[in-house]
């Protein structure tokens, strides 16, 4: 089946770093990523939805210049935290779909756990 | 706009008991997803189902069960016989064309605890 390879698992960074995370699809095309956040004990909130070759779209709320997605070729798509803070700590989660398939597409990473301190 | 809504934050059952996890969504497309997915606390998201809106057929699937009701916009999950295993958070989710990119809205996730 599908997999979706996120790296790395765990980070921690020193505040005013950066920091970047990685998502490969190994056996398919990822025409469309997406990138999830989660604080301790809510839900999968939609940070950029990205489609290869092309700048990512942003939710509402979600600093462009501070989560930089970068989505250039159709297996790997990254996500970089810029000068990350504390309250950038968070569980960050990468999803991709085959654009073949619309329905079943969606394969998600393990996730990437940052801590910044 | 899309919106899946998950009105138990956390339940507790004592194992093997059964246990039914609730799903509201709305939508105003007529073609449509709903998904459910388990994340344990390691983190990362088990896929368990998916159903498009033009098939209301009841799913088992070993312990899980599925019930999805068009009229009242509801996809329900029954774990049956519940384990110390099934202890998780559980997400449902919706996907539609309303974004355009056809991405997911997770509800808030209900967490399970099954008690030994």
């Amino acid at each position: 089946g599908a997999v979706v390879s996120q790296h790395p698992s765990r980070v921690i960074c020193k505040s005013g770093t950066s920091v970047k995370i990685e998502c490969r699809s190994l056996d398919f095309q990822a025409t469309t990523m997406f990138w999830y956040r989660q604080f301790p004990k809510q839900s999968l909130m939609l940070m950029a939805t990205s489609n290869e070759g092309s700048k990512a779209t942003y939710e509402q709320g979600v600093e462009k210049d501070k989560f930089l997605i970068n989505h250039a070729s159709l297996t790997l798509s990254t996500l970089t935290v810029t000068s990350a803070h504390p309250e950038d700590s968070s569980f960050y989660i990468c999803s991709a779909r085959d654009g073949q398939d619309r329905a079943n597409g969606y394969t998600f990473g393990s996730g990437t756990r940052l801590t910044v301190v | 706009a899309q919106k899946v809504t998950q009105a138990q934050t956390e339940i507790s059952v004592v194992e093997k008991e059964d246990v039914t996890l609730d799903c509201v969504y709305e939508t105003r497309d007529t073609t449509y997803y709903l998904f459910w997915y388990k994340q344990p606390p390691s983190g990362e998201l088990v896929f368990l189902i998916r159903r498009n809106s033009f098939d209301e057929q009841n799913e088992i699937s070993g312990r899980y069960s599925w019930n999805f009701q068009k009229s009242t916009s509801s996809f329900n999950f029954t774990i049956t016989a519940s384990q110390v295993v099934d202890s998780a958070v559980y997400f449902c989710a919706l996907s539609d064309s309303g974004a355009g990119s056809y991405q997911l809205t997770f509800g808030k996730g209900t967490k399970l605890s099954v008690i030994p």
